[in-house]
């Protein structure tokens, strides 16, 4: 079992739709829980991060983090075409600290 | 703030060549910087985690021969591929950690190499 699930997609929205984005995870010590948005060529942009159970918002972004459930979350309400990239959940093991990442969702909103 | 810069953004080489990649952190220290490899639609793999005056960690799988990283301040770390072949062909993205933090890195905009 990987430490982080993640599904790939491709997942493809209309223009002005809400997307929910997810992940899982496995080791209940991960303590920070963070998302990358990732247009293609370019490198990783920290779009986000919390480390504690419940929502925390930013603009038109909300990540989640479920610790019960071991499941974390990102919507985008009101999406644009300009959101379209990949999306990569990471967690932190704080012990270890070293960064795991999700495989990363690609995202594509449609005009 | 926390910009991180990479150089070059893309190389072709030979096979049989070296490739030196350098990631910098423009306005903030990092002591510990990262490498990654991205093959095409794939996620991140991790190659290295590189501390400042410390030999580098590399991961299981990992070459530390073929891929050698330095890490001489706190605002530089150089990835050099030695021997490059064309399955080294690949994006190679350099992250920082802030000195102090311990979750947030910041990616610079990767590297594509191409060997031929």
């Amino acid at each position: 079992q990987k430490e982080v699930e993640q599904d790939p997609g491709p997942l493809s929205v209309p223009e002005g739709a809400i997307v929910s984005l997810n992940c899982t995870y496995s080791n209940s010590a991960f303590q920070y829980f963070m998302w990358y948005r990732q247009y293609s060529r370019k490198g990783p942009e920290l779009l986000m991060y919390t480390y504690s159970s419940g929502n925390k918002e930013d603009g038109r972004f909300t990540a989640q983090v479920d610790k019960s459930s071991k499941y974390i979350s990102l919507f985008i309400r009101d999406s644009q075409p300009s959101d379209s990239a990949t999306y990569l959940c990471a967690i932190l093991n704080t012990g270890g600290f070293k960064t795991i990442f999700g495989a990363g969702t690609r995202l594509f909103v449609k005009a | 703030g926390a910009v991180v810069s990479q150089h070059p953004s893309w190389v072709i080489c030979k096979s049989g060549t070296s490739v030196k990649i350098e990631c910098r952190s423009l306005d903030f220290q990092a002591t510990t910087m990262f490498w990654y490899r991205q093959f095409p639609k794939q996620s991140l793999m991790l190659m290295a985690t590189s501390n400042e005056g410390s030999k580098a960690t590399y991961e299981q799988g990992v070459e530390k021969d073929k891929f050698l990283i330095n890490h001489a301040s706190l605002t530089l770390s150089t990835l050099t591929v030695t021997s490059a072949h064309p399955e080294d062909s690949s994006f190679y993205i350099c992250s920082a950690r802030l000195t102090g933090q311990n979750y947030e890195q910041y990616f610079g905009p990767g590297t594509r190499l191409t060997v031929t």
